[in-house]
């Protein structure tokens, strides 16, 4: 049982650049969300999904594109890089959005700096 | 709107003190459940404790305790007898039960030194 899995790990931009990391969850769970983690931020979310084919935006979602195609996968698109978004992304599922009284599980996080 | 403050920015102890993080937050909710997690240096998040807003007993986990107080919107997190290996940021959370997110405090970034 993987749990969530983000890939990659470590990314460098460059400027207008465009990438998508990648979220997959193994645990059927019908909630998933992004969140980035600033110094003295803590995490803020970018966007969420309650389930294949809806998704919503969060706290900070301009410069992100998500999708839900399915349960399993939630990827997080920057369409045009800027130094501003250099960060570390969390990716996280629960069981429901109904049942947010149930753990977040997050990804291992992704460190991303655009130069 | 829900808001969780962490008033700690950054905490120092010697081991073997006792620590206590502090977590206020704000909610017109009369559900809603609060978390604590913690980061340790290698990055991940681990979740610690979940309670419910109809649920103000105190909860102990060997070194750690949970004290919730309605009355004063606080959930602050104590270790006993802090190790090094307490060493990490802990971050306070809380969703709302008709709510779709967790909003997560600032963090507190504890450091246990020897």
């Amino acid at each position: 049982n993987a749990g969530v899995t983000q890939t990659p790990k470590f990314q460098v931009l460059k400027t207008g650049q465009s990438m998508t990391l990648q979220c997959a969850q193994d645990m059927n769970h019908e909630y998933m969300s992004w969140y980035r983690q600033d110094p003295g931020m803590g995490l803020r979310l970018i966007h969420y999904s309650v389930g294949a084919g809806i998704t919503d935006q969060g706290e900070v979602p301009n410069g992100y594109n998500v999708s839900r195609s399915t349960t399993e996968d939630f990827p997080l698109r920057l369409l045009s890089a800027a130094p501003s978004q250099t960060s570390v992304y969390f990716c996280a599922s629960s069981y429901s959005v109904m049942r947010m009284n149930t753990e977040a599980f997050f990804g291992q996080g992704t460190r991303l700096t655009v130069v | 709107a829900q808001k969780v403050t962490q008033a700690q920015t950054e905490i120092s102890v010697v081991e073997k003190e006792d620590v206590t993080l502090d977590c206020v937050y704000e909610t017109r909710d009369t559900t809603y459940y609060l978390f604590w997690y913690k980061q340790p240096p290698s990055g991940e998040l681990v979740f610690l404790i979940r309670r419910n807003s109809f649920d103000e007993q105190n909860e102990i986990s060997g070194r750690y305790s949970w004290n919730f107080q309605k009355s004063t919107s606080s959930f602050n997190f104590t270790i006993t007898a802090s190790q090094v290996v307490d060493s990490a940021v802990y971050f306070c959370a809380l969703s709302e039960a008709n709510g779709n997110k967790l909003v997560f405090g600032a963090g507190t970034i504890l450091r246990v030194k020897s």
